[in-house]
């Protein structure tokens, strides 16, 4: 399975376009971009998935380059509803629902 | 529709004591797995269970176990617990089964089953 690299912890502020990179450098040729928020004493919650250039939803937008060694969460305009744990997986569909997940990023929306 | 519901919400066991806990997927999903999440270790996958088989299983003690009923409702158990169990089991569903090389499912979670051993 792909390793995954975020920066730990983020700050933001409110009307700010947020952006989170992952880096996956052994990102496998089949492997997928999963993108999952968590809020506290919650289970993760599916934001966006891709596999190239750039894929665009109601809540997000995802870039991916390329060479697809990494992939760019967008966040239009945060809220301080936003601040969450946003967590980047790799991955293909023959792993079922085995996720891994990394330490994801913390991220703070503040007023 | 029903988002996938967990109980009981919270629960307190002591050392040596067992725990099942319980998971109801969403109508019409028939894959649900289960992860364990700590502070220290994050969040862990356990196990997971379509049409009743288990298909795949995380690293985890075989004090730790499950299991589906053929309405895809799933259980966890944890016997003998130790301290290091403190942690949000969390259950998550999909339509499944998850083969070959398109894209992951998209899972839906619940929120959890905070467990404390004393």
């Amino acid at each position: 399975l792909a390793k995954t690299t975020q920066p730990i912890s983020m700050d933001s502020y409110e009307g700010q376009e947020v952006n989170i990179t992952c880096s996956h450098n052994n990102i496998a040729t089949n492997d997928y971009i999963t993108w999952y928020q968590q809020f506290p004493s919650q289970g993760p919650r599916f934001i966006i998935q891709g596999y190239k250039t750039k894929v665009t939803n109601e809540v997000a937008s995802l870039f991916i380059p390329a060479d697809r060694k990494s992939s760019t969460l967008s966040l239009p305009r945060v809220s301080l509803s936003d601040t969450a744990v946003y967590y980047c997986l790799v991955g293909v569909n023959n792993a079922g629902n085995m996720l891994t997940f990394g330490g994801g990023t913390r991220l703070m929306v503040k007023p | 529709k029903a988002g996938v519901t967990q109980t009981p919400r919270y629960l307190i066991k002591t050392r040596g004591q067992q725990v099942t806990l319980s998971c109801s997927p969403i109508s019409g999903h028939r894959s649900v797995s289960w992860y364990q999440q700590t502070p220290g270790q994050g969040l862990q996958f356990l196990f997971e269970y379509f049409s009743e088989t288990q298909r795949n299983k995380g690293n985890f003690p075989g004090r730790f176990s499950g299991r589906q009923f053929s309405n895809s409702r799933s259980e966890m158990n944890v016997s003998t617990l130790e301290l290091g169990d403190s942690a949000l089991y969390l259950c998550a569903s999909s339509r499944g089964p998850g083969q070959g090389f398109g894209a992951p499912e998209k899972l839906f979670f619940g929120s959890g089953t905070q467990l404390s051993v004393l």
